[in-house]
C-alpha cells in the first residue's frame, strides 16, 4: 500500500481566509483524485490530476500536482461556509484501486 | 451523468444475522466496483475490488467469508456481512469506476450498518 500524507489534519478558518492543503507521497502515482466529502454521505469527486505540474482550477478551488507526481496541493481562496467538510486525496498507480490519505477536516466559521 | 446508488442508506440489525448491501452505477457501465469502509471521522479503508463476472480481490485482512462481495452484473454489485457484530458497525462506501475511464470512481452515498 503507498502512503499518502495530508496535512494539516483539521484547519479552522474564518470565512474569506485563505487555506492550501497539502498531500505527499513517496511514490509517484497515475493520477490523484480530490475528494469532497460531508458526514454522512458518499465522497464527491472535485478533480484528478494526471500531468506532473498540472494545474487545474474549479472557481475558488486550485489543484496542483507536483513535476514528480509524488504530492499535491490543494488551495482555497476566500473560503465560504460551504466550503466546510472533509477533503480527500487519493492516488491511483495501478490496478485501478485507490489509496485515500487520512483527509484534512475543514471548519469554515462566519 | 456518473451517478452510484446505494442500498440502503441505513440498516439496523441484530448481532449473528446477515445484511446485504447493493451499489449501482445508474447511468453507466462499471466493469469494476470497490467497496470501503470508513469509520468515525476517518478516511476510507478500500475492502476489495469488485470485477464483473469474476471473484472480488481483498485486502489484507478483511475476511473474505464475512464480506461476501458479488458483482453479477456491469451495473450492480453486492456486499453481504456475514454473520454481523457489533464490531461490522460502520459507514460502508462503494465506487464504480466507469468502463474506459480508469482513473475516476463516482461513489455511492454510503449504508450506515449498525449491529446490535
Amino acid at each position: 500500500t503507498q502512503l499518502l500524507e495530508q496535512s494539516p489534519q483539521f484547519l479552522s478558518i474564518q470565512e474569506g481566509e485563505n487555506l492550501t492543503v497539502y498531500c505527499n507521497s513517496s511514490s509517484v502515482f497515475s493520477s490523484l483524485q480530490w475528494y469532497r466529502q460531508e458526514p454522512g454521505e458518499g465522497p464527491v469527486l472535485l478533480v484528478t490530476v494526471v500531468t506532473g505540474g498540472e494545474v487545474k482550477k474549479l472557481k475558488r478551488l486550485t489543484f496542483q500536482f507536483g513535476d514528480a507526481r509524488k504530492d499535491s496541493s490543494l488551495h482555497i481562496t476566500a473560503a465560504q461556509t460551504g466550503d466546510t467538510g472533509l477533503y480527500l486525496c487519493a492516488g491511483e498507480s495501478s490496478g485501478y484501486a485507490l489509496n485515500f490519505g487520512k483527509g484534512t477536516s475543514l471548519l469554515v466559521t462566519p | 451523468g456518473a451517478v452510484v446508488s446505494q442500498h440502503p442508506s441505513r440498516v439496523i440489525c441484530k448481532s449473528g444475522t446477515s445484511v446485504k448491501i447493493e451499489c449501482r452505477s445508474l447511468d453507466f457501465q462499471a466493469t469494476t466496483m470497490f467497496w470501503y469502509r470508513q469509520f468515525p471521522k476517518k478516511s476510507l479503508m478500500l475492502m476489495a475490488t469488485s470485477n464483473e463476472g469474476s471473484k472480488a480481490t481483498y485486502e489484507q485482512g478483511v475476511e473474505k467469508d464475512k464480506f461476501l462481495i458479488n458483482h453479477a452484473s456491469l451495473t450492480l454489485s453486492t456486499l453481504t456481512v456475514t454473520s454481523a457484530h457489533p464490531e461490522d458497525s460502520s459507514f460502508y462506501i462503494c465506487s464504480a469506476m466507469a468502463s474506459g475511464r480508469t482513473y475516476e470512481q463516482y461513489f455511492g452515498p454510503g449504508t450506515r450498518l449498525t449491529v446490535t
